[in-house]
């Protein structure tokens, strides 16, 4: 079964400041979705980035970036310029096809604290 | 168009008792999965269902269970509950198959005492 790995339960950044997230999956196929929630304290998760395996290229959406290491299977994302409002825990996921539907598999994610 | 919402938001049981959670996705959305939040663990998959039909189970005793119903709407069950039941319980709709983000709703905190 696949799998996917959060090795940082928690994480602190300075405001302003950049930081990074590690994920790490397990999978035997090649083309499958990768993604980025966010779980702010008492609200509701909304997707923050997603990368397809299929493409080279790293997913950017404004300030936050992923490194996709495809061989290394390797998911990490990248918050640039951060702000209170990135307090969040962040789950990592991957989705994967079964028996021609889709299921998706979440890391146990990652507490987000930003610094003032 | 308003967003995924769950009822109740706020849960206290007893063990042995049972408990229906209620999911109504955003509309015209036809896919609703269910998981289970809980600290260390991270979200658990329970199942998936479109078109009325369960489509995939996560690793889950057969005390939890779902439907849904031919408006989208999604209830799932727990049946005889225990001490580790206790979670945020989680609905995410997508408006089809394969389409590539599901949609959370606020979730449901299940307290069983």
């Amino acid at each position: 079964a696949q799998t996917v790995t959060q090795s940082q339960p928690e994480m602190s950044v300075q405001e302003a400041e950049t930081v990074t997230l590690s994920c790490t999956y397990d999978t035997s196929e090649s083309d499958y979705y990768l993604f980025w929630y966010k779980q702010p304290p008492s609200r509701q998760m909304i997707l923050v980035i997603r990368q397809e395996a299929y493409k080279q290229q790293n997913a950017t959406e404004n300030r936050f970036s992923v490194n996709f290491q495809k061989a290394a299977k390797s998911f990490s994302l990248k918050i640039s310029d951060s702000q209170l409002g990135d307090a969040a825990m962040y789950f990592c996921a991957y989705r994967e096809v079964v028996g021609g539907t889709y299921k998706y598999i979440f890391g146990t994610g990652t507490r987000l604290k930003v610094l003032a | 168009k308003a967003g995924v919402t769950q009822t109740p938001r706020y849960l206290i049981k007893t063990r042995g008792q049972q408990v229906t959670l209620s999911c109504s996705p955003i509309s015209g959305h036809r896919s609703v999965s269910w998981y289970q939040q809980t600290p260390g663990q991270g979200l658990q998959f329970l199942f998936e269902y479109f078109s009325e039909t369960q489509r995939n189970k996560g690793n889950f005793p057969g005390r939890f269970s779902g439907r849904q119903f031919s408006n989208s709407r999604s209830e799932m069950n727990v049946s005889t509950l225990e001490l580790g039941d206790s979670a945020l319980y989680l609905c995410a709709s997508s408006p089809r198959d394969g389409y590539n983000e599901q949609f959370f709703g606020p979730g449901t905190r299940l307290t069983v005492l």
